[in-house]
């Protein structure tokens, strides 16, 4: 089977940073995504990483431990407009993603 | 360029009926996935198409079909729909499939009553 676990809220300051983890067991590993999700609107692409390390784009970075079947993302320089759901996708194949719940992050002033 | 487009936005429908969604993805890109997103379940997998031939289904019931057209452009059909399959429905286009950059259409919101 495929799951996937990533905590369902967070809560950060302004300018803090935060890490938002993920967990996976699948069947097979092609890849891990993270999305980002503003309320209402349509996921957007944030990373991927199939090879073990840290990817880093701006303030935003992302992990992975394939031995260890974890990734997280990391958000620096929290802003108020990176209030949103974060969610997790393996490719255990190559042409279907399994998603997590996705994780909403709240960031306060 | 232009994005993902889905219509319609939003929809009403009855249980029993029956209805289409239709995505159009960004010009050149071949491989549709459709995904229904629940609050309590997150986005789960329907299918994907790539030129014209869906190459994976998620486990939904017979109900839930597609097809793609020679544009790539795309549309699913829920038949006998019940209130369970009250949802966003989302569609993502990418050049040649999901591991490569995908990006999502603005979704269906389709409620039934």
């Amino acid at each position: 089977g495929q799951n996937i676990d990533q905590p369902t809220e967070m809560t950060a300051t302004e300018g803090a940073i935060v890490q938002i983890n993920c967990t996976y067991q699948t069947s097979g590993f092609n890849g891990l995504f993270w999305y980002q999700q503003h309320a209402g609107e349509a996921p957007t692409f944030l990373s991927y990483n199939v090879l073990d390390g840290l990817e880093e784009k701006g303030r935003f970075s992302s992990f992975l431990s394939r031995s260890k079947g974890y990734s997280y993302l990391l958000l620096k320089e929290l802003q108020m407009k990176d209030s949103a759901s974060y969610l997790c996708a393996v490719l255990p194949g190559f042409q279907k993603l399994v998603f997590g719940t996705g994780t909403r992050l709240l960031v306060s002033p | 360029k232009a994005g993902v487009t889905q219509t319609p936005r939003y929809l009403i429908k009855t249980r029993g009926q029956q209805v289409t969604l239709s995505c159009s993805p960004i010009s050149g890109h071949r491989s549709v996935s459709w995904y229904q997103q629940t609050p309590g379940q997150g986005l789960q997998f329907l299918f994907e198409y790539f030129s014209e031939t869906q190459r994976n289904k998620g486990n939904f019931p017979g109900r839930f079909s597609g097809r793609q057209f020679s544009n790539s452009r795309s549309e699913m059909n829920v038949s006998t729909l019940e209130l369970g399959d009250s949802a966003l429905y989302l569609c993502a286009s990418s050049l040649l499939g999901v591991n490569t950059e995908a990006f999502f259409g603005q979704g269906t919101r389709l409620t039934v009553v």
